[in-house]
């Protein structure tokens, strides 16, 4: 079955220090990768979509990389605001139904 | 618009009752999606409507299960005879025809069975 997998699955990050996410899937009419952010408590907040590989999307300090196995969503100099789970999940025919990664939680010390 | 909505955000049920969940999405969204998430793990789909027809199961949605949305507004998610394996949050999304895969989530239902 065709799934995501996200890695690492737990990151801890000083104030200003980058990194970097893991989305590593398994392609089989793949038709974009999504990202979204969920902060504890909340429903997940789309991010970006990717479609094709070598595309990039930024937002803030956010970039998202799209290869033609996997994304990554890279963390310019974080701030304590970036403390989340980050969730990617493929897209594909009917994507609404396939599965999300189980997610990368960053914490982001001061 | 504030985005959607859902109601109650915490139920805590004894195992044997029956509970209902509500979700309002964004009022110009046609699409409505319910998923279930538990802990360390991401939302695993459950069911889609587009207006009030519901066009998929998840093989998840077990007979205990029933969704409906009547008037293509907003949504019930029903679950009889809980058990505790289903203590999960419950998740309701909603997406425009024009964007259908940039998806918008409420803030969840979390269900505790006792």
């Amino acid at each position: 079955e065709d799934q995501v997998t996200q890695s690492p699955e737990a990151l801890r990050l000083q104030e200003g220090e980058s990194s970097s996410l893991n989305c590593s899937y398994t392609v089989s009419g793949l038709r974009g990768l999504f990202w979204y952010r969920q902060d504890p408590g909340k429903g997940p907040e789309f991010l970006f979509t990717l479609y094709s590989a070598g595309e990039e999307k930024e937002k803030e300090r956010l970039k998202a990389t799209l290869t033609k196995k996997e994304s990554f969503l890279h963390i310019t100099a974080p701030k304590p605001e970036d403390s989340a789970t980050y969730l990617c999940k493929r897209g594909g025919s009917n994507d609404y139904k396939l599965s999300f990664g189980a997610g990368t939680t960053v914490t982001v010390r001061a | 618009d504030t985005g959607v909505s859902q109601d109650p955000r915490h139920k805590i049920t004894k195992r044997g009752q029956n509970v209902t969940f509500r979700c309002d999405p964004i009022s110009e969204h046609n699409r409505l999606y319910w998923y279930r998430q538990t802990l360390g793990q991401g939302p695993e789909f459950l069911t889609y409507f587009q207006n009030e027809a519901q066009l998929e199961k998840s093989r998840l949605l077990s007979d205990r299960f029933s969704a409906e949305r009547p008037k293509g507004s907003f949504s019930t998610l029903e679950i009889q005879r809980t058990e505790q394996g289903d203590s999960a949050m419950y998740l309701c999304a909603s997406s425009s025809p024009e964007s259908s895969y940039e998806q918008y989530f409420g803030p969840g239902t979390r269900l505790t069975v006792t």
